[in-house]
């Protein structure tokens, strides 16, 4: 079965710094790997996706993730964050033959001035 | 685009009452829906996969016979909380498959917060 590992519960940034937000996975198969990102009250918005072809995924308002399969890893990173970015983020796997889709525990971005 | 709705967005109900909300893709459509729940400060479950014109399967763990999924239509999934009890007070959020080029997304809407008092 696959899984989805958030280590980080909750990270506090300081707006224009830098954001890094680790995710580990399980899965036997080739994953295809997703980050969204909800607000409160809202649903998942997606940010980016990884399904094949260069491990280095661009994605909506300025996010990116590196695939490293060597690591089960898909960290999710902003260059400088603003304060819009507070919310919570969530890395997700799917499975390849039911679609089905395992959440990390997610990991909540607090933004400081 | 690909837009997901979800009616109501809110709903309080008395416990032992039962309570439908529905799922829609607006602009495209969707032979699969999921059905997720959320609850407060945790991550999503999987409750169900809902296929247009059979019957949805369930994870483990979730009562069919407590919610009831219909997908009548290939833009419309419904959940219906039967019987409903504080402890199914939630958000329940759902998901519809696109099909396109050489890959399915899955786009979700909005959500629905559940209060059952």
């Amino acid at each position: 079965a696959q899984s989805v590992t958030q280590p980080d519960i909750h990270i506090t940034v300081s707006e224009g710094a830098s954001l890094e937000l680790r995710c580990n996975y399980s899965y036997g198969a080739t994953p295809y790997l997703f980050w969204y990102v909800q607000s409160p009250g809202q649903g998942l918005q997606l940010l980016l996706k990884y399904f094949s072809g260069d491990t280095l995924v661009q994605g909506i308002k300025g996010f990116e993730a590196e695939f490293k399969r060597s690591q089960s890893s898909f960290n999710l990173r902003k260059p400088s964050v603003h304060w819009s970015d507070a919310a919570e983020y969530f890395c997700a796997v799917e499975r390849s033959n039911d679609y089905k889709l395992s959440f990390g525990a997610g990991t909540t971005v607090t933004v400081r001035a | 685009g690909a837009v997901v709705s979800q009616h109501p967005s809110r709903v309080i109900c008395k416990s032992g009452t039962s309570v439908k909300i529905e799922c829609r893709s607006l602009d495209f459509q969707a032979t699969t829906m999921f059905w997720y729940r959320q609850f407060p400060k945790k991550s999503l479950m999987l409750m169900a996969t809902s296929n247009e014109g059979s019957k949805a399967t369930y994870e483990q763990g979730v009562e069919k016979d407590k919610f009831l999924i219909n997908h009548a239509s290939l833009t419309l999934s419904t959940l219906t909380v039967t019987s409903a009890h504080p402890e199914d007070s939630s958000f329940y959020i759902c998901s519809a498959r696109k099909t396109s080029g050489a890959y399915n997304e899955q786009f979700f809407g909005p959500g629905t917060r559940l209060t059952v008092l």
